[in-house]
């Protein structure tokens, strides 16, 4: 069946330290694949795009790099703080068509500590 | 960019009964479709709702049970219909295209109890 993983529900790190999520999938060749950030009670809030063509993408302290191969996203956050504390999700358009209907993975929890 | 809002932000219901969600953009959008995430789980696709048709709905959901209007390029209704705690989750709006470019904005979401 086709599924969307995100490495583990939650993950604890320190303050100042680089965080890593992995986002991997199958029976999938999506053209491309975002990153969102939630926070309790919201909506999901974009973060970034890697097309399937990319390898790396970056965005102030975000880096996401996109591995076709392997079916694998990894997101990084460099010197992380206490505000990056959130709910990460990976999204793909698994109909491979752009149309833009996005599925989800169930996302990891990040706490980052003071 | 795309701002979203969606009324109401919560509500609690009685099982039976009918709640009408509003998700309202403040540009013209191409595409607009409806989410939801039951306690704890991620977003689920219910629906893509179509301008001027009939909205294209995910396996699981159901028209009778979800009617979904969308009468122009920045508004549409999510109905969920003959409640029962089962349904109990956020419902959440999101566009794309047009005004809102690439990018998919997200509404703050509906927060629906049902008792």
């Amino acid at each position: 069946s086709q599924k969307i993983e995100q490495n583990s529900e939650a993950l604890n790190i320190q303050e100042g330290k680089t965080a890593t999520l992995t986002c991997n999938y199958t029976n999938y060749s999506p053209a491309y694949l975002q990153w969102y950030r939630q926070d309790p009670g919201r909506g999901p809030v974009f973060l970034l795009l890697i097309r399937e063509n990319e390898k790396e993408k970056r965005k102030e302290r975000l880096k996401v790099t996109f591995d076709t191969t392997l079916k694998q996203s990894l997101f990084h956050i460099t010197a992380s703080q206490p505000a990056d504390s959130a709910t990460y999700l990976c999204a793909l358009d698994i109909t491979g068509a752009g149309s833009y209907q996005l599925t989800f993975g169930k996302g990891t929890k990040l706490s980052v500590i003071p | 960019s795309a701002v979203i809002s969606q009324k109401p932000s919560r509500d609690i219901c009685q099982r039976g009964t009918s709640l009408t969600i509003q998700c309202q953009v403040d540009s013209q959008v191409t595409m607009m479709f409806w989410y939801r995430q039951q306690p704890g789980q991620s977003l689920t696709l219910i629906a893509t709702a179509n301008q001027g048709s009939e909205a294209t709905y995910e396996s699981g959901f159901v028209i009778d049970k979800f009617p979904i209007s969308r009468p122009n390029l920045t508004f549409s209704t999510l109905t969920v219909s003959n409640m029962s705690p089962e349904d109990s989750s956020i419902y959440l709006c999101s566009v794309t295209g047009q005004g809102a470019g690439d990018t998919q904005y997200f509404g703050p979401g509906t927060r629906l109890t049902v008792l």
